[in-house]
């Protein structure tokens, strides 16, 4: 099972807003309505933004979103913030009854 | 809210058992509400999904690791394993543990800060 793919940055503005995609294929984000997605700040545990790809789980912020288009997922952060500069990755369950997850996004906070 | 600790030995040899343990606070590893698993991310590397385990014992693991790899729940000790036997280089990398509310598929709501393990001789 190959890594889903993700760009390796991107970066915003504080207030931008700015959109961050998950490549898989048809046996994994194709296939499921199961993406997740993750952020995590340096030397801390990941911490479950998006479950079933567009729902938050309590507590999240409401600047989160996320959506799926065929087999690529996507994750807008709006309103960007000093502390939204986190690495951020995706994860979708798949045909082989495991998950697999992004190669990860770093997005910086200009 | 659930918390998860990871612990076990830093360093294993090539070709010897991986073995971690995750201690759970905050509810019950008997509980009907949760999945317990193992992630892991080799350095430089992405994450790579161990595999997870109900609490009735019925496990999942990664296809390209089942052959190698065990997870337990230990009910006793609140707490649960991971075994990882005949380990090469390419298993090292920082070991997550992670719970997730079983009515949710994802890998973990709750992560552990996750335990380096290094294989070298």
């Amino acid at each position: 099972q190959s890594a889903l793919t993700q760009a390796a940055s991107v970066s915003g503005s504080p207030g931008q807003s700015i959109t961050i995609s998950c490549i898989g294929t048809s046996s994994d984000i194709g296939r499921y309505n199961y993406v997740s997605w993750f952020q995590r700040h340096p030397g801390k545990a990941p911490k479950l933004i998006i479950y079933d790809v567009t729902n938050r789980p309590s507590g999240v912020s409401h600047r989160f979103s996320a959506s799926k288009s065929g087999n690529t997922a996507s994750l807008t952060i709006s309103g960007l913030q000093a502390d939204d500069e986190a690495d951020y990755f995706c994860s979708s369950y798949t045909s082989s009854i495991s998950y697999v997850f992004g190669t990860g996004t770093k997005v910086t906070v200009l | 809210q659930l918390q998860l600790q990871e612990s076990g030995p830093g360093l294993v040899k090539p070709s010897e058992t991986l073995s971690l343990i995750c201690s759970v606070s905050g509810g019950s590893i008997s509980s009907s509400s949760y999945y317990w698993g193992w992630i892991r991310q080799p350095p430089g590397k992405g994450l790579e999904w161990i595999g997870d385990i109900y609490y009735t014992g019925r496990f999942n693991y990664n296809p390209s690791l089942q052959s190698r790899v065990t997870i337990s729940v230990d009910t006793s000790r609140n707490r649960f394993s991971l075994k990882l036997i005949s380990v090469t280089a390419a298993d090292t990398a920082l070991y997550h543990c992670a719970s997730h509310n079983s009515t949710v598929v994802t890998p973990g709501d709750n992560w552990g800060q996750g335990s380096m393990v290094t294989v070298s001789s």
